[in-house]
């Protein structure tokens, strides 16, 4: 089966700019997950979707962060505008279920933020 | 609030050697719990889990896990390590009854392996 597929892969912008990221779960997963990963630590949840709602947001910035999931499939993240902190690798993970059981990860996008 | 530790932040192995990695994570309920795998250039991909049973887990390429609930720990281990085993390893958290899915992770644990 194909993987989760994330674009950009590496994307530099200056601060207060805003830029998306794009993920497509791998079909028919329902849940779908946005992680940031900032370097040296480990992953941490921004966003949760199961289908195209929203289950947990808990810890999104919701001053500068922003996710849709309209359709139930494909997902966009994104940020305006960024800071300097916001620097990190964005992960987009999905599953079948809303358990934890067979959560694949795609590549993540890196962004950099000047 | 639930937090995932891991101890080792650089481990440095010749090849053959034995691994242990540390993994604590503090919640007091029943968990699920995992050890993901991230080689160089690679998405993260899954090495072993725990739900429930047996709390000697076995996963892919000889690791293997033992989850001691007294303790709160979840370590990885390997008998005998590849050069092709270098990679950051993060261990990760499911807890509470809900079960959304949420993962809780460690910091991560970069393991080199010289050849």
């Amino acid at each position: 089966e194909a993987g989760v597929a994330q674009s950009p892969r590496y994307k530099i912008i200056e601060k207060r700019q805003s830029v998306a990221f794009w993920c497509n779960p791998i079909s028919g997963h329902a849940t779908l997950y946005w992680y940031q990963q900032i370097l040296g630590q480990g992953p941490k949840l921004l966003i949760q979707f199961q289908n195209n709602g929203v289950v947990d947001d808990s810890q999104l910035p919701k001053d500068r962060f922003s996710a849709e999931r309209l359709k139930g499939v494909d997902s966009t993240l994104k940020i305006q505008p960024a800071k300097l902190e916001d620097s990190a690798v964005y992960l987009c993970a999905s599953s079948a279920a809303s358990q934890s059981r067979g959560k694949h990860f795609g590549p993540g996008t890196r962004l950099t933020v000047t | 609030a639930q937090s995932v530790s891991q101890h080792n932040h650089h481990v440095i192995l010749s090849e053959a050697a034995s691994l242990e990695l540390g993994c604590n994570y503090s919640y007091g309920g029943t968990v699920n719990l995992f050890w993901y795998v991230q080689y160089p250039g690679q998405h993260l991909q899954l090495l072993l889990k725990y739900f429930s049973g047996d709390p000697l887990v076995k996963g892919i390429k000889g690791f293997e896990a033992e989850f001691i609930k007294s303790k709160f720990s979840f370590n990885l281990r390997k008998p005998s390590v590849q050069w092709s085993d270098t990679a950051e390893y993060f261990c990760a958290v499911n807890a509470g009854s809900s079960n959304t899915g949420k993962l809780i992770f460690g910091q991560g644990t970069t393991l080199q392996v010289k050849p």
